[in-house]
């Protein structure tokens, strides 16, 4: 079975500090990785994803994301926090086997103070 | 393309009452995923098609909920006999099918249900 850990429900930091949210996963085979973000009243949005190529991703926004197997985790950041990037983060997990359906974790929210 | 397109944005019932929501995908993928939402949670695998057939269904399904994708196009979500405890935000999404889990999701911005 396949599970992603979010550690962390809400963070908040200051515009322009880095930005890190925190995601772990569980997976018996190799793990595709995601991260998508929801802006109040809008569908959940792709920021990045890990297929297996390079372990350092980027994404939109400049946000990336950095596979590390021996960790098994996949934690999103950004260098620079701006108020626009206020949302709720979701990491997400899939395979190759099974119901190849994305397993979501709890969610971050993330708040940015001016 | 406009995306995934969800329609009642919103719906109030009354407990007891049956609701449906539909759900017409971009049109060229040939997967949809219906996932249920509530507040403060991540997102909740309930069932996915690939083109008309119904593949797998969660047991959060419970015998209440069904799901139609006829004709491989659009999908309905029908909710019989609602309960308070179904209040929540029924997302859906679709992808192109393979046999990768790396396909992308694109999600609609949800059906809300509130039953009082």
């Amino acid at each position: 079975a396949q599970s992603v850990t979010q550690l962390g429900s809400h963070v908040s930091v200051s515009e322009g500090a880095l930005v890190l949210l925190r995601c772990n996963y569980s997976s018996s085979v190799p793990p595709y990785l995601f991260w998508y973000v929801q802006y109040p009243n809008q569908g959940l949005q792709l920021l990045l994803k890990y297929t297996s190529a390079a372990t350092l991703v980027k994404g939109i926004n400049g946000f990336e994301a950095e596979f590390k197997k021996s960790e098994t985790s996949f934690h999103l950041t950004k260098p620079s926090a701006h108020m626009s990037d206020a949302a709720e983060y979701f990491c997400a997990v899939n395979t190759d086997t099974g119901r190849r359906a994305l397993t979501f974790g709890s969610g971050t929210r993330l708040q940015v103070q001016p | 393309d406009t995306g995934v397109s969800q329609d009642p944005r919103h719906k109030i019932t009354k407990r007891g009452q049956n609701v449906t929501f539909r759900c017409d995908p971009i049109s060229e993928h040939n997967r949809l995923y219906w996932y249920r939402q509530t507040l403060g949670q991540g997102p909740e695998f309930l069932t996915y098609f690939q083109n008309e057939a119904q593949l797998e269904k969660s047991r959060l399904l419970s015998d209440r909920f069904s799901a139609e994708r006829p004709k491989g196009s659009f999908s309905t979500l029908e909710i019989q006999r609602t309960e308070q405890g179904d209040s929540a935000m029924y997302l859906c999404a679709s992808s192109l099918g393979g046999t990768t889990g790396a396909n992308v999701l694109t999600f609609g911005a949800g059906s809300r249900l509130t039953v009082l």
